[in-house]
């Protein structure tokens, strides 16, 4: 099946630094990629939907400033938290959507996530 | 409202065991995804339907679009089984792009 790759898988970082989480499509090119947030015990939340080569479409109550998206190619997409506080810590996980063939069209396929603990 | 609804919450079973989780939804729906997800957090994609039933090893994935039902069977269940299920739908109206997903159900196979 296809894969989607996350780096890194955890991270801890000081409260105020950024942190860049990089997702890919390892084996088929994702014009859409989605980034979730998981807390403890609960479902996803998606944050945004991002599209290759234009702007990320945020839910309502994700601030687009503070987390970063950049979808620059076909196979990668990354999420930046910036100023990153204690609040932010949690599970992200990103999903890449096949760009369609016959085989696994409109298939959505996800990464392993990464846990965030901001000190 | 677009909703997903998982049945049971919680499921402990005993090896061997046949184990079966349901999911129900309110509207048409352009596909559903059932997915697994361990306790180290990583989501593993096992079945995406949209008609009829899906067979992979163990698992198998049905679904009744009249029913507006899916269920997903793991038959001679295993310990490396425990983990929460979610069922995961993209509806056919409202924001097509995005999934809504069940609630999860956590799945717990005794030795």
């Amino acid at each position: 099946g296809a894969v989607v790759s996350q780096h890194p898988s955890w991270v801890i970082c000081k409260s105020g630094t950024s942190v860049k989480i990089e997702c890919r499509s390892l084996d088929f090119q994702a014009t859409t990629m989605f980034w979730y947030r998981q807390f403890p015990k609960q479902s996803l939340m998606l944050m945004a939907t991002s599209n290759e080569g234009s702007k990320a479409t945020y839910e309502q109550g994700v601030e687009k400033d503070k987390f970063l998206i950049n979808h620059a190619s076909l196979t990668l997409s990354t999420l930046t938290v910036t100023s990153a506080h204690p609040e932010d810590s949690s599970f992200y996980i990103c999903s890449a959507r096949d760009r369609g063939t016959q085989r696994s069209y409109n298939e959505q396929f996800f990464g392993p996530g990464t846990r965030l603990t901001v000190l | 409202k677009n909703e997903v609804e998982q049945s049971p919450q919680n499921l402990t079973a005993q090896e061997g065991e046949f184990i079966t989780i349901n999911c129900s939804y309110s509207v048409g729906i352009s596909a559903l995804h059932w997915l697994q997800q361990h306790p180290g957090g990583g989501i593993v994609s096992l079945f995406m339907l949209s008609s009829g039933k899906k067979k992979h090893g163990r698992l198998i994935a049905t679904i009744n679009i009249q029913e507006k039902h899916s269920s997903l069977h793991i038959t001679a269940s295993h310990p490396r089984d425990s983990a929460v299920y979610i069922c995961a739908v993209r509806f056919s109206s409202g924001s097509a792009r995005q999934l809504t997903f069940g609630s999860g159900t956590q799945l717990t196979v005794l030795p």
